[in-house]
């Protein structure tokens, strides 16, 4: 099956600072999605971006579906912001990777 | 506009009881349902996804069940729980397979 694979692992950063995290897939995908899990657990939508490049706020990502990676930017980190975050690609079936666990320092 | 629904938020149960955890959505006719679990903090793994009623294809042969007696209802189910069925368990909806993924708030189970 497909491999999503996310990094890095752990980011920890301070407040106001940027971030890029990475999602890469071993195979061509008919969409992609980013999510936010908080520390209560709750999966949060951040962007169904099968290619392209969206924006929502600090927040934005870019899929090269060619060449088979996306990219989530964050700019001046907030607290608000730690957590894990998923990409999960739909190939025959959706699969997540394994995460970015992003901690934010104030 | 669309809402998820999934109780209880926590529970805990002792080893060989039953379980019943609840999904409904509201807002949508009809949608594909999915029951993930998450063990620790990371990666989620699909336990079932339903594209109608009585239709339920199971990814992981285990302890549980899920069922879709409506249309909005999915119900994930076990006769005897097991030490290893605790975790977080989500359910999540979409309005087809190429569509965007909505997830309830969770349950955690914890299995004593």
């Amino acid at each position: 099956g497909i491999q999503v694979e996310q990094s890095p692992p752990d980011l920890i950063l301070q407040e106001g600072a940027n971030s890029t995290l990475r999602c890469n897939f071993s195979d061509s995908v008919n969409n992609l999605q980013w999510f936010h899990q908080n520390p209560w657990g709750q999966l949060i939508n951040l962007f169904y971006i099968p290619s392209g490049t969206k924006q929502n706020g600090r927040l934005s990502a870019t899929t090269v579906a060619t060449e088979r990676y996306s990219l989530l930017y964050i700019s001046s980190s907030q607290t608000t912001d730690s957590g894990v975050y998923f990409c999960a690609v739909l190939n025959e079936k959706l699969t997540f990777g394994t995460g970015t666990r992003l901690t934010i320092i104030p | 506009s669309q809402t998820i629904h999934q109780w209880p938020a926590t529970l805990v149960q002792p080893v060989g009881s039953p379980l019943s955890l609840e999904c409904t959505v509201e807002g949508t006719s009809n949608p594909n349902l999915y029951w993930y679990r998450q063990a620790a903090g990371r990666g989620l793994q699909l336990l079932f996804y339903s594209v109608g009623i009585g239709q339920i294809s199971s990814e992981v042969p285990q302890n549980l069940s899920a069922s879709r007696p409506q249309d909005r209802q999915f119900i994930l189910s076990s006769k005897k729980l097991l030490l290893s069925d605790s975790g977080f368990y989500l359910c999540a909806w979409s309005a087809g397979a190429n569509s965007p993924l909505h997830f309830g708030n969770g349950t955690r189970l914890t299995v004593t």
